[in-house]
Formats: structure tokens, sequence, C-alpha cells
């Protein structure tokens, strides 16, 4: 079946360090990937997707490329602020719009 | 246009009542989907609806839980006699269209249910 498996947490950075999540899958079809992002006591938001393979997604400062040949969609970002303290999950889907998860990664910044 | 709406909250049950969640989609959505986070997880999908129909209940526990998505009204899901072991963050989420590749699902806040 499909999965994701995504970097453990908690991570704590502190403001202006660099960022990667590392998230990989499995799919048993042509996923379209996913990072969403909950905030405390929130839904989820969607960060940013990429559909095919070299695509790259970025919004709000993180981008994450599409990595068929790895099977990866690292999240990253250059310089992270206290405000990017959230959990963040990957995510893909396959056909039916049914999302898969990973576990998803708590981060912390501090000032 | 309001995001998509799940009442309560929170929801406090004993062991043995049953448990009403309610999700409204966004205006134009007709494809509700209910999710589950069990604490310091992911997301775990429960069911797939559009309007009368059920598409998809593979992640539904077999027995407590029903979900529907009436023409009129919110989407339910129904937890028969909850146990402990239903405490957990209920999502809904709604989207327009199927089988897209790039069509958003978007999330409500959730209703966070406790057993005692």
């Amino acid at each position: 079946g499909d999965s994701v498996t995504q970097m453990e947490g908690p991570v704590t950075l502190s403001e202006e360090a660099f960022l990667t999540i590392n998230c990989t899958y499995t799919a048993t079809g042509y996923p379209s990937l996913f990072w969403y992002v909950q905030y405390p006591g929130e839904g989820l938001q969607l960060l940013l997707k990429a559909t095919k393979a070299d695509d790259k997604g970025s919004n709000k400062g993180f981008e994450a490329t599409y990595r068929k040949e790895t099977t990866s969609f690292h999240l990253e970002k250059g310089s992270v602020q206290v405000s990017d303290s959230a959990v963040y999950f990957c995510a893909l889907k396959v056909g039916n719009e049914k999302l898969t998860f990973g576990t998803g990664t708590r981060l912390t910044i501090i000032p | 246009n309001a995001g998509v709406m799940q009442n309560p909250r929170h929801l406090v049950r004993r062991r043995g009542q049953e448990a009403r969640l309610r999700c409204s989609p966004m205006k134009g959505h007709s494809h509700v989907y209910w999710y589950r986070q069990l604490p310091e997880e992911g997301l775990k999908f429960m069911v797939y609806l559009q309007k009368e129909n059920i598409i998809d209940e593979s992640g539904m526990p077999k027995e407590r839980f029903s979900a529907e998505f009436p023409k009129e009204g919110p989407s339910i899901l129904r937890i028969q006699q909850v146990v402990r072991g239903d405490s957990a963050a209920y999502f809904c989420a709604s989207s327009t269209r199927t089988a897209q590749r790039d069509t958003e699902a978007f999330f409500g806040q959730g209703t966070r249910l406790t057993v005692v």
C-alpha cells in the first residue's frame, strides 16, 4: 500500500537557521506530493505541492522538489522564523484524492 | 466564503455514549473526507463521501462508526458506544473534484473528542 515516512521530531532550531525535513514515500501509482502545516489548535493548511517528477513546490520561503528517482520530497527553508513553529506533515495522493500522511514533524524555532 | 466548518470544536463523552461530529464543507464543495489524528500521530484516512454516497470507507472501523453526507445539511460522523481509544482529533476536509492531481483538500479546525 501507499505510505509516507518522514523525519521524526521534535526538531528545534535557532531563528535564521537552515531547515530540512526529510520525507520519502512508497506508492502503488504515480502520486502527487504535498506538505501540510498544522499550527497549535488548528487544522491543516496546505503549504506546497508538486504533481509530477522534478516539479518544485514553493510557498512562504519553503521549497520541496519531487524526486522520483529517490522517492523523496524533502522540505527546506533557508532561514526559519519563530512563526514557523508548527507541525509539518508530508502527504501523498494517488487517484481518488485520499491523502496518505506521514506521522508529522514538530518544529520549534527559538529566538 | 467561509472555510470548512466543524462543530463542536471540543466534545467530551462518557464511555458508552454516542458522539456526533458535524462538518459543513466549503461552499461549492461536494466531496468530504474524514480523518482521525491520534495523539502524537499523523492523520489517518477514515471515509470519503459525496452527496448521499459513501465512496471509500476503507479506513472506517467495522463497528460503531458510521458517516453520512445527506443531500441537505452537513456531513455527520457518528461514533456509537464510545471507548477511551476513540479519544482523538477528527478532521474533515472538502474539495471540488475527483481524480485531479492538483486538487486541494481544505481542512476544518477539527473536533477534539475526549472520552472519560
